[in-house]
């Protein structure tokens, strides 16, 4: 168990309306990541922090913005939700990295409607 | 780049036959690769890793993967499944630079 919680669990919103998501982690692991699972495609990575304030795009981050202010939580939102980003939202964190060992939040299920 | 395939996106099985999940790579880079187990409803959970040496590498729970660069391949396989091996399967690589890349899934139903 490496310490990361996901809040909220389950969120059912409108279009056009922002989202925020949490990360939170209890080890202060310098990497940390969020990804969305979609049927037929696995998991793709939205954006990654390397330490605090320090964050990068990752495959589809278009939609999606990401702050980190504090070793332990990472935050994802969504400035304008759509229906496009009906998903569930794993964060993870990395362990002795790199090469990295990333282990897994227990994810967020998103409905936009 | 990098990039994952999943051969199989669903494996059906009997309950104590042998399976083989198959994973392929593509990569110009020394490789990290990772197999990871999502159960019902639940997050992502590591299976087992290949980092370097032994190109065999174990789980816990009876499954193995074996390391063939020459073939670009990372295959996991269990010689006898049980019912609660049911799940979806990742496979993943790494340049070790911070960031995976996921193939498709496969999602493996073990039957009585």
């Amino acid at each position: 168990d490496a310490g990361i919680t996901q809040s909220p669990r389950h969120k059912v919103t409108e279009t056009g309306t922002p989202v925020t998501l949490r990360c939170h982690q209890t080890e202060n692991h310098r990497y940390m990541y969020w990804y969305r699972q979609d049927p037929g495609h696995g998991l793709r990575l939205i954006h990654y922090s390397y330490g605090v304030k320090d964050t990068d795009k990752g495959e589809v981050s278009d939609g999606y913005s990401v702050s980190r202010s504090k070793t332990e939580d990472f935050l994802l939102t969504l400035e304008s939700a759509t229906s496009s980003q009906t998903s569930v939202y794993f964060c993870a964190i990395s362990v002795q990295g790199p090469p990295e060992t990333q282990y897994f939040g227990p994810g967020t299920r998103l409905l936009v409607l | 780049a990098q990039s994952v395939t999943q051969l199989d996106s669903q494996v059906p099985v009997f309950e104590e036959a042998p399976v083989e999940l198959r994973c392929n790579y593509s990569s110009s880079v020394s490789v990290y690769l990772f197999w990871y187990v999502q159960y019902p409803n639940q997050g992502l959970q590591l299976l087992l890793k290949y980092l370097s040496g032994s190109t065999l590498v174990e789980s816990i729970n009876g499954f193995e993967a074996e390391f063939n660069k020459s073939q670009t391949s990372f295959h996991l396989r269990k010689p006898s499944v049980h019912i609660s091996d049911t799940a979806e399967y990742f496979c993943a690589v790494s340049d070790g630079r911070g960031k995976l890349i996921f193939g498709q899934g496969t999602e493996l139903s073990v039957k009585p």
